[in-house]
C-alpha cells in the first residue's frame, strides 16, 4: 500500500509553546489529508480535513486557531498546536488520500505537554 | 448519518483457535467499510475493505470479512489466532458527503492467549 510518513513520532514541549507535527505521502499526491486525535484507549476523532490548496474544513468543538492546519502541496501537510497545554497531550494520527484511493494512514505522533 | 458500533470492548481466544471481532454499520446508500489495526503508538494498518462485490472480503495476514447486508453487520475474523495479533482493531465507513472521510467505531482490542 501507499506510505504515509508522519514526523515526529514523539515530541515533549513546554507549556505554551507550539509544536508543528508533519505528515507526508511518499509515493503519491495526497488531494486530501485528515487529522485524528486519540486519546487513551478511545477511538479516533477527526479533527479536520484539508485539501490541497485551500483552508482545512474543522470539525465541530475543534479549535481552528489552536490547530492550525496547512496542506500546501500534494505530499505535505502539516499541523501545528499552537500555546500548547497539558490537556494537548494525546496521540495524533494523520491520514491521506489521493484521487480515488482509499486513506493511509501516518505512524502517529504522540504530544506529550509538561 | 453513517456510524458503525462495535459492540465489544474486548475479545479474548486462545492461540490457534478462530477470531471474530463484531461490527454493525448504519448507513444511507451504498456502505463502504473498512477494517483498521492499530498496534501501541502506532497508526492504524489497513486490514480489508468491502466496496461492492463479493460478501466475503479477504484481507491483509489472513484477516476476512463477511458482509451481511440483512443483517447489517461486517465482522471481521480469522480461522487460526496468532498471539501476535493481539491488538486494537477499529471498523470504519465511508462518509457519504465526503468521499474519503472515515468514520470510526469505537474499537475492539483483542487480546490471544498463547
Amino acid at each position: 500500500g501507499a506510505v504515509v510518513s508522519q514526523h515526529p513520532s514523539r515530541v515533549i514541549c513546554k507549556s505554551g509553546t507550539s509544536v508543528k507535527i508533519e505528515c507526508r505521502s511518499l509515493d503519491f499526491q495526497a488531494t486530501t489529508m485528515f487529522w485524528y486525535r486519540q486519546f487513551p484507549k478511545q477511538s479516533l476523532m477527526l479533527m479536520a480535513t484539508s485539501n490541497e490548496g485551500s483552508k482545512a474544513t474543522y470539525e465541530q468543538g475543534v479549535e481552528k486557531d489552536k490547530f492550525l492546519i496547512n496542506h500546501a502541496s500534494l505530499t505535505l501537510s502539516t499541523l501545528t498546536v499552537t500555546s500548547a497545554h497539558p490537556e494537548d497531550s494525546s496521540f495524533y494520527i494523520c491520514s491521506a488520500s489521493g484521487k480515488n484511493t482509499e486513506a493511509f494512514f501516518g505512524q502517529g505522533t504522540r504530544l506529550t505537554v509538561v | 448519518a453513517q456510524s458503525v458500533a462495535q459492540p465489544e470492548d474486548q475479545v479474548k481466544v486462545a492461540e490457534g483457535n478462530p477470531l471474530t471481532v463484531k461490527c454493525t454499520y448504519s448507513v444511507s446508500g451504498n456502505p463502504y467499510l473498512f477494517w483498521y489495526v492499530q498496534y501501541p503508538n502506532r497508526g492504524l494498518q489497513f486490514l480489508l475493505k468491502y466496496i461492492t462485490g463479493d460478501n466475503l472480503v479477504k484481507g491483509s495476514y489472513g484477516f476476512e470479512a463477511e458482509f451481511n447486508k440483512s443483517q447489517t453487520s461486517f465482522h471481521l475474523k480469522k480461522p487460526s489466532a496468532l498471539v501476535s495479533d493481539s491488538a486494537l482493531y477499529f471498523c470504519a465507513v465511508r462518509d457519504a458527503d465526503s468521499s474519503y472521510k472515515l468514520i470510526f467505531g469505537s474499537g475492539t482490542r483483542l487480546l490471544v492467549r498463547p
